[in-house]
């Protein structure tokens, strides 16, 4: 079982289709993160959750609804979306986010608007 | 302000030499830097750390160098290998983001090493 683990691997949708990704880590973290990951780009900073809390949000469009049921699990939920929100969106966990511990991430959901 | 991790886009070496993959900072104040290494189709993944108190570490076949005075970091890999084609990008610690939340971790653009027969 890989520490970061996250469904679907890829997703087609059309923009006003409402689809939610999922990510799990089995690493015992209470930090997790989303990430979005465009072609040629840096990894931009989504959202923070610490101990289900959410402690950040990096001006994301209201369409990307977080949700941290547990610190084990994240959810992105996703509703019409436009066509630049195709991306990698990426999963990442640890130990804490107020010490120098380094992210693990998942493989990340290919997410396609049509 | 925000600083970015800057990198060359590609960097060919041949199997068996040894890599060296660097990256810039402008932000003194960040204080932890991390290499990861992407696959194609893969997330990244978590190769060395090193905390700015240090100036190198080193883990297996891989070492981490930092030169706090030029805000220059720099990843060598030995003996390179096919496997270790990939995005190499750094990432490094400039903060809080806001108070009592999440220490930002800011990524550069990446590398792709390729590793030639």
């Amino acid at each position: 079982e890989t520490g970061v683990t996250q469904t679907p691997r890829h997703l087609v949708m059309g923009m006003t289709n409402k689809k939610s990704l999922k990510c799990e880590q089995h690493l015992g973290h209470n930090a997790m993160y989303w990430y979005k990951q465009s072609a040629k780009k840096p990894l931009e900073l989504m959202f923070v959750y610490n101990f289900k809390e959410q402690t950040e949000n990096n001006s994301v469009p209201s369409r990307f609804s977080p949700e941290c049921p547990n610190s084990s699990h994240l959810f992105l939920h996703l509703h019409t979306l436009q066509p630049e929100d195709s991306a990698l969106y990426l999963c990442a966990s640890s130990q804490g986010v107020g010490s120098n511990q380094p992210q693990h991430f998942g493989d990340g959901t290919r997410l396609s608007i049509l | 302000g925000e600083s970015v991790g800057l990198h060359l886009p590609t960097l060919s070496v041949q199997e068996g030499d040894n890599s060296i993959i660097n990256c810039a900072y402008s932000n003194s104040a960040s204080d932890y830097f991390i290499w990861y290494k992407q696959e194609s189709g893969k997330g990244p993944q978590f190769i060395i750390d090193i905390r700015s108190n240090m100036d190198k570490r080193q883990g297996q076949r891989v070492t981490v160098l930092l030169n706090k005075t030029v805000k220059h970091l720099s990843l060598q890999i030995a003996a390179t290998q096919p496997g270790d084609s990939a995005v190499y990008f750094c990432a490094e610690n400039i903060g809080y983001i806001s108070s009592g939340s999440a220490r930002q971790l800011t990524f550069g653009s990446g590398t792709q090493l390729t590793v030639l027969p």
